[in-house]
């Protein structure tokens, strides 16, 4: 059973800066299946990345994915105030697509 | 434009029944999978299973198998998610969520419905 580890839980930033999130399996993620979404509170979360490092529609280029095997990482290049949100990645080609237990990504 | 508009929020007690909906537009409904993912309060994302609305074949993931129920009224483009005895535990926000074919990846989602459930 794939395992996805996110880090940091918290991840406490400025609007301008950059952020790292990570997303690591236990086992390597099937032909890169591997999405991040972001959910703010009271919404339902939103497709960000799929394919480990392809946009979804409508995601600003701010927003990049990349990684493969076991080691995945989201980075926003510059912060906006409507980024800070909790941010999960999923091994979509794994039974029943498992998500990581998110990381929240919270003003300073 | 897919849209997902899911029944409002539900307050049980221990025991009870309920069945929640989630009505699709926007694309051929009857021939695309769509399931549910639950959320727990403060917690993260779990798929519950899917059904394919044409024949009404579902699949659960196991630790939803036998808890709960999908079912789908074609005629007005419905899923439902039912529970015949509802436990505190079921407490949660409920998401239908439409998955890119073949995979468990979520495009379109719900606006969620939350059900709590207590005594």
């Amino acid at each position: 059973e794939i395992v996805l580890t996110q880090s940091p839980v918290t991840l406490s930033l400025s609007p301008g800066e950059r952020a790292t999130l990570s997303c690591r399996a236990n086992e390597s993620v099937r032909t890169s299946y591997l999405a991040w979404y972001q959910q703010k509170p009271g919404q339902a979360p939103r497709l960000l990345i799929f394919g480990a490092s392809s946009r979804a529609t409508g995601i600003p280029d701010r927003f990049t994915g990349s990684g493969s095997g076991t080691d995945f990482t989201l980075t926003i290049s510059r912060l906006e105030p409507e980024d800070f949100a909790i941010y999960y990645c999923q091994d979509y080609g794994s039974s029943f697509g498992t998500f990581g237990q998110g990381t929240k990504l919270e003003i300073k | 434009e897919v849209q997902l508009v899911q029944s409002g929020a539900e307050v049980k007690k221990p025991g009870e029944s309920l069945k929640i909906s989630c009505k699709g537009s926007g694309y051929r409904f009857t021939t695309d999978w769509i399931g549910w993912v639950r959320q727990m309060p403060g917690k993260g994302l779990e798929w519950m299973g899917i059904i394919w609305p044409d024949d009404s074949d579902a699949t659960y993931s196991p630790s939803f198998q036998d808890q709960v129920s999908f079912s789908v009224d074609k005629s007005i483009s419905t899923v439902y998610l039912q529970w015949s005895s509802l436990k505190a535990s079921d407490t949660a926000i409920y998401y239908c969520a439409r998955p890119a074919s073949g995979q468990w990846l979520v495009e379109y989602w719900g606006q969620g419905t939350l059900v709590t459930v207590s005594s």
